[in-house]
């Protein structure tokens, strides 16, 4: 059981907004930058947003990645935000951050994010 | 770019090492790590290595378990294991570690099955 807590599912019809949240500790997200990955169906994970803000998660994108999605952080938990969803958003999405304890990355358990 | 030796059908108790051939990008520069998916199951980090030195740490869960190491003169990582378990059947990634993004640059992934 990973330190980093999501929903193991969440889901949405197109043009709707969902949000997935990853809950953690003081030692991992309460106390560094939190980053999301977007794996789609058979394929390697991607980075999807990464944050340089330690108190608020502010979203930051890679280039190619659509504005729709958004992050942020408040103390111990994190949040994707996809608003406008679209079916080639259907995917695995996975939320990471070093843990101070542990002495090492963690990522959540993974949400399977399905477009009705 | 990171590219993956290709999948590994392996006994229980064999050794094995699978490589991470990157390029386009200074090699020394980046940490290079190596993450396990399970079948049907979330994203773990395993370790990393800081190939101008071969600094390398390991998740509490791998340390031992594993060996990781990289190659400057031929920008290449591996992951080495003396005798693996049917336990080891995964999919594992090379993944550079970017220090202001993240997980940034992800290799394809190989495949081992390890079956008596």
């Amino acid at each position: 059981q990973s330190a980093l807590t999501q929903p193991p599912s969440a889901s949405g019809t197109p043009g709707q907004r969902v949000t997935i949240s990853c809950s953690g500790s003081t030692s991992n997200i309460g106390s560094n930058t939190v980053n999301w990955y977007q794996q789609l169906p058979g394929t390697a994970p991607k980075l999807l947003i990464y944050s340089n803000d330690l108190i608020y998660g502010s979203n930051q994108r890679p280039s190619g990645v659509p504005g729709r999605f958004s992050g942020s952080k408040s103390g111990t938990s994190a949040s994707l935000a996809i608003s406008g969803l679209q079916s080639e958003d259907e995917a695995d999405y996975y939320c990471e951050a070093w843990d101070d304890s542990l002495n090492a990355w963690l990522f959540g358990g993974g949400t399977r994010l399905t477009v009705l | 770019q990171l590219v993956q030796s290709g999948a590994e059908v392996r006994r229980p108790g064999e050794s094995l090492r699978i490589s991470c051939k990157t390029s386009g990008y200074s090699f020394t520069n980046y940490w290079v790590g190596w993450v396990r998916q399970m079948p049907g199951r979330g994203l773990e980090w395993m370790g990393i290595v800081h190939p101008s030195d071969s600094d390398t740490r390991y998740s509490p869960s791998f340390r031992g378990q594993v060996t990781i190491s990289a190659d400057k003169s031929i920008t290449t990582a591996y992951l080495h294991w003396s005798r693996v378990e049917a336990s080891d059947t995964a999919i594992y990634y090379c993944v550079r570690r970017n220090s202001a993004y993240g997980w940034d640059n992800w290799g394809q992934g190989t495949l081992l099955t390890v079956s008596s």
